[in-house]
């Protein structure tokens, strides 16, 4: 297993269009979660999931973002009608609920532009 | 609802020296991680630490954890250039996700 896995790495996108992201964790991690950083601050908490239930989101959440684990393994995160202020770094992070090892494994962002 | 601060934001500090970075954070949590940033790139993890008292140490890095007070401390040893990047704390509540600190940013310089 070669950690969590983020695609596309980079995205330049106009605003107004949508843009989607995807995850890949570890592989026997049951929970992924998605973050986004904006310059000069701390990780912000989007969403997460538990195998393909999606058990918390954000209240500070736009509506324009929608977040998906279809069966569990790989996750999207999806922004409708992009705007400036959503140019930052998505991250996703896996970690294994119950398990002994309680680390948080990020994966190495996508980077959103938004022109 | 969860928060964490820390101090400073900013640390430029000279080779050689030491410091500390402190993190505070507003209600009881379970864990308290301690995570490292280059520019430009994800999160690296450096400690967790999982009880009062807990006392972790990896190179000129030691990190401790005082849950009464709600304190983690991040103590730099004999500072090296290597170490410039920005540092982040994270606590987790009922182990469902992890809330960051706003980071502090070290430099050092020769």
């Amino acid at each position: 297993d070669t950690g969590v896995s983020q695609d596309p790495r980079h995205k330049i996108t106009k605003r107004g269009q949508n843009v989607t992201f995807r995850c890949d964790p570890i592989s026997e991690h049951n929970r992924l979660y998605w973050y986004r950083q904006t310059l000069g601050q701390g990780p912000e908490f989007l969403t997460y999931f538990q195998n393909e239930a999606q058990l918390e989101k954000s209240r500070l959440l736009s509506d324009r973002f929608s977040a998906e684990r279809p069966k569990g393994s790989f996750s999207t995160l999806e922004i409708q009608r992009t705007e400036q202020g959503d140019s930052a770094m998505y991250l996703c992070a896996s970690s294994l609920a119950g398990g002994f090892n309680y680390g948080y494994t990020f994966g190495s962002g996508t980077r959103l532009t938004v022109v | 609802e969860l928060k964490v601060e820390q101090n400073p934001l900013f640390l430029s500090m000279q080779e050689g020296k030491n410091y500390t970075i402190y993190c505070n954070y507003s209600t009881t949590s379970d864990r308290l991680y301690w995570y490292r940033q280059d520019p430009g790139k994800s999160l690296e993890s450096l400690f967790v630490l999982l009880s009062n008292g807990a006392v972790k140490q990896e190179g000129r890095l030691m990190a401790s954890l005082d849950t009464k007070a709600r304190l983690s401390t991040l103590h730099i040893t004999a500072a090296v250039h290597d170490l410039s990047a920005t540092y982040f704390c994270a606590v987790d509540k009922n182990t469902d996700k992890l809330i960051f600190g706003t980071g502090t940013r070290l430099q050092v310089f020769p």
